[in-house]
């Protein structure tokens, strides 16, 4: 199974809100990633998960915040997001030789 | 710092006709080379990599990719493009530089479309 999911597929959200997105892989791999991806650009790397602990973030504003229960879970927690903050959110997780598999990620809207 | 360079926004093919999408790269040290295949409103999905050996490398849905050290670049290639091929496509190598236990990011280059015309 090289399947990494995320929830939700969509998600509309205030600047007022808190919100969450969720990642999942069952694969035993144990480095997993946020990524922001901009319409018609490269995903830019946010943070890094390393056997649980956060190992990089490169310079994300404090408004977003990970969590990593355990090994097969990744949560992005959201709130006061800005307009800017509207993207695709690709979660992903690194096999043996260092290909990462992403999941579908979550389209946010910030209103 | 590590970076990639894809210098075609767009790529147009025939169908039947083989395709070729431009990767070159700047790393220090060994290159980890990623080609990945991204489709409207969808995550990336993981063609093919190199990490050592031979030189030309075999992926998903017949795609390949030529490692060649001397000119630093890994081109995605394809000996009969298909339609269903047209997509956004992105080179990537490992981010030495984001190394935190062994975790290493990926730098992306900036994707090229390949169009592939009925």
């Amino acid at each position: 199974d090289t399947e990494v999911t995320q929830t939700p597929k969509h998600l509309v959200m205030g600047m007022t809100n808190k919100k969450s997105l969720k990642c999942e892989q069952h694969m035993g791999h144990r480095a997993m990633y946020w990524y922001k991806q901009k319409a018609k650009k490269p995903p830019e790397l946010m943070f890094v998960y390393s056997y649980e602990k956060l190992s990089i973030n490169e310079s994300v504003p404090s408004r977003f915040s990970p969590e990593c229960p355990n090994s097969s879970l990744l949560n992005l927690h959201l709130h006061a997001l800005q307009p800017e903050d509207s993207a695709l959110y690709l979660c992903a997780s690194k096999g043996s030789y260092n290909e990462q598999f992403f999941g579908p990620g979550t389209r946010l809207t910030v209103l | 710092a590590q970076s990639v360079a894809q210098p075609e926004d767009q790529v147009n093919v025939a169908e039947g006709n083989p395709l070729t999408v431009k990767c070159t790269y700047s790393v220090s040290g060994n290159p980890y080379l990623f080609w990945y295949v991204q489709y409207p409103n969808r995550g990336l999905q993981f063609l093919l990599k190199y990490i050592t050996g031979d030189n030309l490398v075999k992926g998903s849905y017949g795609f390949e990719a030529e490692f060649n050290k001397s000119q630093t670049s890994f081109h995605l290639k394809k000996p009969s493009a298909l339609v269903s091929d047209s997509a956004l496509y992105f080179c990537a190598v490992r981010d030495y530089e984001s190394s935190g236990g062994g975790a290493d990011g990926l730098t992306f280059g900036k994707g090229t479309h390949l169009i592939i015309q009925p």
